[in-house]
């Protein structure tokens, strides 16, 4: 068990710019989770897929969001024109399917939009 | 309109002895709580969970505690380590099965001083 990882652990980019982040789950783990964090607050959840299929959206990830995960095995998660308020740390989680299998995090990419 | 809650930013204890970190949620629809730890540059680690058809869960030196009529649950760390010291989030979620989408509390700075 390798864990969660992610990358880049962090990513500097100036507004407009577009950035795409990495998250490779723990290897038997289904399912599979974006959350995002800005400083002083707990994460957000933003999304999540189960096997290939993404099945639930936040209100959070506006159209300039966009995840994918087109084999069931690693997920991307890319955002289009950067904006300032972009800036947080994306944490990609992963886990068991079933009922209250605990999310395991990876070290997240926090990123800075200048 | 926060639903979970963490009202103490910050608690300070010494080495030995009982470590109480409290956590309150809004939502009635809540029936799965978590807690979470994490130190500097790393994402959360699962600690422990516990589901609203109990109200206690212990776990080594971790207890939580839910009060489902005051909608608050509680984690005792006893003996307290120097190493417990990280920040501790509290999490929640609907429905059974629904543990994909945590909704996290601003967590609460925990120092264990030696």
């Amino acid at each position: 068990d390798t864990g969660v990882s992610q990358d880049p652990r962090h990513k500097i980019t100036k507004r407009g710019q577009n950035v795409t982040f990495r998250c490779d789950p723990i290897s038997e783990h289904n399912r599979l989770y974006w959350y995002r964090q800005t400083l002083g607050q707990g994460p957000e959840f933003l999304t999540y897929f189960q096997n290939e299929a993404q099945l639930e959206k936040s209100r959070l990830l506006s159209d300039r969001f966009s995840a994918e995960r087109p084999k069931g095995s690693f997920s991307t998660l890319e955002i289009q024109r950067t904006e300032q308020g972009d800036s947080a740390m994306y944490l990609c989680a992963s886990s068991l399917q079933g009922s209250n299998s605990p999310l395991h995090f990876g070290n997240g990419t926090r990123l800075t939009v200048t | 309109d926060q639903q979970v809650k963490q009202n103490s930013p910050s608690l300070s204890v010494q080495e030995g002895r009982i470590s109480i970190l409290n956590c309150d949620y809004t939502n009635s629809m809540f029936d799965y709580f978590l807690w979470y730890k994490k130190y500097p540059a790393e994402g959360p680690t699962f600690l422990i969970s516990i589901s609203s058809i109990k109200d206690k869960n212990e776990d080594g030196r971790f207890t939580v505690f839910l009060n489902k009529s005051a909608k608050h649950l509680s984690l005792h760390i006893v003996p307290s380590q120097p190493g417990d010291s990280a920040v501790y989030f509290c999490a929640a979620s609907p429905g059974v099965g629904s543990n994909y989408k945590l909704t996290f509390g601003k967590g609460t700075l925990l120092t264990v001083n030696p």
